[in-house]
């Protein structure tokens, strides 16, 4: 079967870096994306892997490691607003996504 | 930017009922999804479709079924609702491509009583 780990809770302060984890299990693969999502509010993307390395977008990175099955979402300078939860999902090959549990990250002042 | 309209925010539906959730996209996305979400358990597939007319089973099709007659529009039933399939709703869509993104809907609560 297929399955994706993450940790169901990160809790951090205001400015600090945080690092959410990924590993994955599954048939087929062809890239992992991370998803963002407010309480309340539809996921919205955040950023793709289909290779190997680091892919940044501003304040936020994401790294994979196929050989080890696992990526992370690196968030740096954390804001109040980037309290929310965090979704990994791997593209399989099916045209659908797979997608973990979440991580729920709580920034504190 | 890409809209995907799910028709209600909000539903109560009793046992038994037959219950329609409706998506419609804007950007003439070949591909659309159903998901339900609960807590702890994340994004399950229900039901996928590459196109008008076709459909693919998730990974929990039990109890619904799906209907696609056009291309920007992507409908759930749930044939004989049932107390556990009270959750959130949300339905994507996606262009071609294995890198493209999906763009949700604001999702539908379900309560079925």
């Amino acid at each position: 079967g297929q399955s994706l780990e993450q940790p169901s809770e990160v809790t951090a302060v205001e400015g600090a870096i945080v690092q959410i984890n990924c590993t994955y299990q599954t048939s087929g693969f062809y890239g992992l994306s991370w998803y963002q999502q407010h309480d309340g509010g539809a996921p919205t993307f955040l950023s793709y892997n289909a290779l190997d390395g680091l892919e940044e977008t501003g304040r936020f990175s994401s790294f994979l490691s196929r050989s080890d099955s696992y990526g992370y979402l690196l968030l740096q300078e954390l804001q109040m607003k980037d309290s929310a939860s965090y979704f990994c999902a791997v593209n399989t090959g099916r045209r659908a996504l797979t997608f973990g549990s979440g991580t729920r990250l709580q920034v504190q002042p | 930017d890409v809209k995907v309209t799910q028709s209600s925010r909000y539903l109560v539906k009793r046992t038994g009922e037959k219950v329609f959730l409706e998506c419609v996209q804007d950007m003439d996305h070949e591909n659309m999804f159903w998901y339900r979400q609960d807590p702890g358990l994340g994004l399950r597939l229900i039901y996928f479709s590459y196109d008008v007319k076709m459909k693919e089973k998730g990974d929990i099709p039990e109890g619904y079924s799906v209907s696609r007659e056009k291309k920007e529009r992507f409908s759930l039933i749930l044939e004989s609702a049932s107390t556990n399939q009270t959750s959130m709703y949300l339905c994507a869509s996606t262009g071609q491509g294995s890198n493209q993104p999906q763009h949700f809907g604001d999702g539908t609560r379900l309560s079925i009583l």
